[in-house]
């Protein structure tokens, strides 16, 4: 089955820093999402984005599909921006979807 | 608009014992997914239902867990009898089409079995 695997593990970042997590996947996608499981467990949406670029906000992410990678931006990272950020795939509508091991982000005051 | 309800929020059972957990997607949400979540590791789907027909419960335990959807709107995961493995966060999801699309989750219920 399809791999995912996301870098770093874990990140710890002063607040305003800048970030950049990335998401490769070992074969062809036709949906990828990013999550960002808060401290509490809630897991949230930031993107759908199984091609090209979308912002939102201080968050951006980018997935070229092609070369079977997504990076996620965070600018001027704030402590409420901690918590886990997970990737998920799907390879087509009648596969299973997996999701990376996560990256653990912790944002300083 | 509603968000995915799950109850309860917490259990805690011995092993050998049964639970069930509960959950209502978004109105109108075709699409419904059960995750186990292990500390430390990202979901893992159990199973997923298109409308109430089981569209992949590949990684489903089935000698010990079941699941149903009656009606196409909530659902039931029951798990029995529960091992210690079974200690995780179990998570509910739906989305508004027959795939992946945009996820979306609810709190989930942290299960303890001791």
């Amino acid at each position: 089955g399809i791999q995912v695997e996301q870098s770093p593990p874990d990140l710890i970042l002063q607040e305003g820093a800048n970030s950049t997590l990335r998401c490769n996947f070992s074969d062809s996608v036709n949906n990828l999402q990013w999550f960002h499981q808060n401290p509490w467990g809630q897991l949230i949406n930031l993107f759908y984005i199984p091609s090209g670029t979308k912002q939102n906000g201080r968050l951006s992410a980018t997935t070229v599909a092609t070369e079977r990678y997504s990076l996620l931006y965070i600018s001027s990272s704030q402590t409420t921006d901690s918590g886990v950020y997970f990737c998920a795939v799907e390879r087509t509508s009648y596969d299973k979807v997996i999701f990376g091991p996560g990256t653990s982000l912790s944002v300083i005051p | 608009e509603a968000g995915v309800a799950q109850s309860p929020r917490y259990k805690i059972i011995e092993k050998r014992q049964s639970v069930a957990f509960w959950c209502n997607p978004i109105s109108g949400h075709a699409t419904l997914y059960w995750y186990q979540q292990i500390l430390g590791q990202g979901p893992k789907l159990l199973i997923q239902f298109q409308n109430n027909g089981v569209v992949d419960d590949s990684q489903l335990p089935k000698d010990r867990f079941s699941a149903e959807r009656l009606k196409g709107v909530d659902s039931t995961l029951k798990i029995q009898p529960a091992k210690l493995e079974d200690s995780a966060v179990y998570l509910c999801a739906s989305s508004s089409r027959t795939s992946f699309d945009e996820q979306y989750f609810g709190p989930g219920t942290r299960l303890t079995v001791t």
